[in-house]
This record gives structure tokens, C-alpha cells and sequence, in this order.
């Protein structure tokens, strides 16, 4: 079975310009989250989807991020514009719903450096 | 409000000894669950043991355990048999049921080093 997929592995902007990252979560799971973990931090929760409804975007810099799962699969992260303290590794996860205490699987994440 | 506490920023361990990984976690839910993740340099974050509040019996999954103490709200990761492979960052996270939303909230980490 594959993982998460996430994509791009690495990015490196300047500031003020846009990013997206992807993630194709793992087959039949339809709770998807996005994480951003800073250095030497444990992950904070952006954005949870249930199917395609976001659930919890209270952690999310609406000003500059928004987040979109079409179709209740793949989903898209984008900042715009990216600032300096954006630098750090964005993880998805996603986990199948029964319980709501089903663990998440992560991808391997992206690394963005804003410059 | 949730909060996941891991007190120790590294640990080292010789091979093939045991060690333990503390945590202590908040919350005012009755209903919770307690996780633990594995880090590597790779930066995937790998699922490990899972623990309910109403579980009763301490989780075990192979090398990982998990010592599970209710009144004291501790959640402490025990890993046998250390092997080189188990060094990494490791992270506990809680999920509050109902009123909590189901919101995860990660610990900042132990670094454990295996030595050989």
C-alpha cells in the first residue's frame, strides 16, 4: 500500500512570492491534515479535512495560506505571499475515520526555506 | 486547554538496554488518545503505539511499550532491545474526543541517541 505522497521533497523561494505544496494522501483515508513542524519543534496543526469539508482551519493564517481538497483526495497547501518566518517542513498526514482516534500516517513532508 | 509535555531534549541509550521516554499530557476530557511518533533524519514522522483513555491494559506494539499512568497523566514510551536504527526524534501527541474536536497536539520532542 502507498504512503502519503508529498510534493515537492524541497523548495527555496523569496519572499513574496507564492508556494503550493501537494499531497496525495493514502488510499480510502479521508481525514487529511496539514502540519508545519519548525526547528527542532513537534508539528502544529494547520488544517484538518473530513472528505472535502475543512474541520478545523482555527490554526491557519488565512491571510496568506489557504488550503483546498477537491474531491475529498488530493489536496493543495498555498502560501502567497511567503514571508521569512514561513521556513520550515510542511507535513501531510491523513487516517481513516471510525473512531476519530485512528493514528495519522505522514508523509515525508516539504522542506520550504524562504530567502 | 491541551498540552503535551516532554521534559527531556535527549536521551542517550547503549545498545540493546532499555530506556524510557516521558510524557505528561493536560486535559479535562475524560475521552482521549495518546500517541507516539518516531522521527528520523528523513523527517517522515513514523506511527508507533497508540494508547485510549479507557484502555485498561498498557499498549504494547513489538520493541514499544507503553506506560500508561491515568491519574498521574503520564504517557511514557518504553523501547526494549535498543538498536542503532531507534535513533531519532521522538514525539508524543494527544487527540481530545468530543469537546476537544479531535485536535492532535504534538510535545516538542525527545532526541534519543542509541550508542553502540
Amino acid at each position: 500500500e502507498a504512503g502519503v505522497v508529498q510534493s515537492p521533497r524541497y523548495k527555496i523561494i523569496e519572499k513574496k512570492q507564492p508556494v503550493a505544496f501537494w499531497c496525495n494522501p493514502i488510499s480510502g483515508h479521508n481525514t487529511l491534515y496539514w502540519y508545519r513542524q519548525n526547528l527542532g519543534q513537534g508539528p502544529e496543526l494547520l488544517i484538518r479535512y473530513e472528505n472535502e469539508e475543512a474541520v478545523d482551519d482555527s490554526q491557519l493564517p488565512k491571510d496568506r495560506f489557504s488550503a483546498e481538497r477537491l474531491k475529498g483526495v488530493d489536496s493543495t497547501l498555498k502560501i502567497q505571499p511567503a514571508e521569512l518566518g514561513d521556513s520550515a517542513v510542511y507535513l501531510c498526514a491523513s487516517s481513516p475515520r471510525r473512531t476519530g482516534y485512528e493514528a495519522a500516517f505522514f508523509g515525508q513532508g516539504t522542506r520550504l526555506t524562504v530567502v | 486547554a491541551q498540552k503535551i509535555t516532554q521534559t527531556q531534549p535527549g536521551m542517550f541509550v547503549q545498545e540493546k538496554e532499555a530506556v524510557t521516554l516521558d510524557c505528561t499530557y493536560d486535559t479535562s476530557d475524560q475521552s482521549y488518545g495518546l500517541f507516539w511518533y518516531k522521527q528520523p533524519s528523513s523527517g517522515e514522522m513514523i506511527f508507533l503505539i497508540y494508547q485510549g483513555s479507557y484502555d485498561e491494559q498498557n499498549a504494547t506494539e513489538g520493541r514499544y511499550s507503553l506506560n500508561f499512568q491515568k491519574a498521574r497523566k503520564s504517557a511514557n514510551l518504553v523501547i526494549s532491545a535498543s538498536q542503532l536504527g531507534d535513533s531519532a526524534m521522538y514525539f508524543c501527541a494527544m487527540r481530545e474526543g468530543g469537546t476537544g474536536g479531535f485536535k492532535t497536539i504534538f510535545g516538542a520532542g525527545t532526541r534519543l541517541f542509541v550508542k553502540a
